[in-house]
C-alpha cells in the first residue's frame, strides 16, 4: 500500500542553523501540507501546497519557513534560522484528488533545536 | 474560524469493553470533512474513520463507528470491543470542502488520550 515517507526521523540541530525536513508524498497525489505538533499539544496546520505554489498557510509559517516541491516527487519543509520553539514533531500530508478529503500522513520528523 | 472541541483529556475503558470519545465543532460551513485520527506511543497520525457532512448515514470501519449531529455539530466516535492496541491519543478534526487549491486544512482538536486496560 503507498504510504507517506519522511526523512530524516529524528533531527538534532543548534538555534540559529537552517534545517531541511523532507518527505516523499504518495505518487498519484495533488495537494501537499505541512503540520507541526509540539510536544504534548494539538497537531497544528502549518502550509498546504497545490500546483506548484502555497495555496494556504497559517500564522505560524512566518518568513522563516519555506516549502519546495523540487523534483516532482520529494516535497520539503525548511528553516532557515531555527529557534527554540521550533522543537515540534513535523508531519508531512498528502491527499489526492479523489479521495473525498483524506490526508495521509508520513511518520513524521522529530526536531529538537538546542 | 472553526473549531474543534474535545472535552476529554483522558478516559480508560476495560478490553472488549466499548467506549466513545466525544468531538464538538463550530463552523458557518455547509459541506466540510470530519475525521478521526490515531496517534500511538510512535506518534504516527493514522486515520481511523472519515465523515461526509452531506452524508445523513453515520461511518462505520470495522468496530468503529461515528455519530455525527449535523445540527447539534457533534461528532463522536465509539470503539466497540476495545483492544489493548486501541491505546492511544485520538484526535478528530475538521477540513471544510473546497475546489481547487482551496480544500483546505485539517484543524484538530486537542485529543483524547486512551487507555485500554487488560
Amino acid at each position: 500500500e503507498p504510504e507517506v515517507t519522511q526523512t530524516p526521523s529524528h533531527q538534532v540541530t543548534q538555534m540559529g542553523q537552517e534545517v531541511i525536513l523532507r518527505c516523499v508524498p504518495i505518487s498519484n497525489h495533488l495537494y501537499f501540507y505541512w503540520y507541526r505538533q509540539i510536544l504534548g499539544q494539538k497537531v497544528e496546520f502549518l502550509v498546504s501546497f497545490y500546483n506548484n505554489e502555497i495555496s494556504e498557510k497559517s500564522e505560524i509559517f512566518d518568513d522563516q519557513f519555506s516549502v519546495e516541491r523540487p523534483d516532482g516527487s520529494n516535497f520539503t519543509l525548511k528553516i532557515r534560522s531555527t529557534k527554540l520553539e521550533d522543537s515540534a514533531m513535523y508531519f508531512c500530508a498528502s491527499r489526492g484528488g479523489t479521495t473525498h478529503g483524506t490526508q495521509y500522513f508520513g511518520p513524521g520528523t522529530r526536531l529538537l533545536v538546542l | 474560524a472553526q473549531t474543534v472541541t474535545q472535552s476529554q483529556p483522558e478516559m480508560s475503558v476495560q478490553e472488549a469493553e466499548t467506549v466513545t470519545l466525544s468531538c464538538t465543532y463550530d463552523t458557518s460551513e455547509n459541506n466540510y470533512y470530519l475525521f478521526w485520527y490515531k496517534q500511538p506511543p510512535s506518534r504516527q497520525m493514522i486515520l481511523v474513520i472519515r465523515q461526509e457532512a452531506y452524508k445523513q448515514q453515520n461511518a462505520t470501519e470495522n468496530r468503529f463507528s461515528v455519530n455525527f449531529q449535523k445540527a447539534a455539530k457533534s461528532f463522536s466516535l465509539k470503539i466497540s470491543d476495545s483492544q489493548l492496541g486501541d491505546t492511544a491519543m485520538y484526535f478528530c478534526a475538521f477540513m471544510k470542502h473546497g475546489n481547487g487549491g482551496s480544500q483546505g486544512n485539517l484543524i484538530f482538536g486537542k485529543g483524547t488520550k486512551l487507555s485500554v486496560k487488560p
